[in-house]
């Protein structure tokens, strides 16, 4: 069975960047790679998304590797609200979700 | 516009019970889909309903059933509780046509099984 790591936790202090790996060797080629975030008591909230290409938006911006067998979610500027825990998933054409463990990112004032 | 609404919030079931799980998705959203979130084994999808219709589903049991309705509201259902059910149930909705399009996640129905 495939599967997608991820680091256990990772710490930064406010106003500096995060980079969150992602590890998907068995990645299919038409995986879409997605990055959720989930705070305590709520649900999964979408960070970015991509394929091939490396994507920006206004929450992150996500490194993928050339070979695909790799991620790097980057926040750029980290700050309180950051604080959560973000898992890397495979998406597949069939429409299932696999997810990695998640990282827990702690930040400090 | 209104978010992903699951309920119960909360629900206490005994072994050997069933229970009915809702969600409510985001207007004009027509896929479905339900995961389990434990502390061991992380989040698991369960399976995805789209237009009435059973898309895919994880590796559960067959205790663990869905259904969509044709307002695209959805229910899970889960017969002859076990102690390891207990976990949070969370659903999400999306428009279900793409690989790359976002899912909304309610904010889930924490089930314990005593």
């Amino acid at each position: 069975d495939a599967k997608t790591t991820q680091p256990n936790s990772m710490e930064s202090n406010e106003e500096e960047p995060v980079h969150l790996p992602c590890n998907h060797s068995t990645i299919s080629g038409t995986d879409y790679i997605h990055w959720y975030r989930q705070l305590p008591s709520q649900g999964p909230e979408y960070v970015i998304h991509g394929l091939t290409s490396n994507v920006n938006n206004r929450m992150a911006s996500l490194a993928i590797a050339e070979d695909r067998k790799s991620s790097t979610l980057i926040l750029h500027r980290a700050t309180l609200r950051d604080a959560a825990v973000y898992y890397c998933i495979r998406r597949s054409n069939d429409y299932k979700l696999s997810f990695g463990a998640g990282t827990t990112v702690t930040v400090r004032a | 516009k209104a978010g992903v609404t699951q309920t119960p919030r909360y629900l206490i079931k005994t072994r050997g019970q069933q229970v009915t799980l809702s969600c409510s998705p985001i207007s004009g959203h027509r896929s479905v889909s339900w995961y389990q979130q434990t502390p061991g084994q992380g989040l698991q999808f369960l399976f995805e309903y789209f237009s009435e219709t059973q898309r895919n589903k994880g590796n559960f049991p067959g205790r663990f059933s869905g259904r969509q309705f044709s307002n695209s509201r959805s229910e899970m259902n889960v017969s002859t509780l076990e102690l390891g059910d207990s976990a949070l149930y969370l659903c999400a909705s999306s428009q279900g046509q793409a690989q790359g399009e976002k899912l909304f996640f309610g904010s889930g129905t924490q089930l314990s099984v005593l």
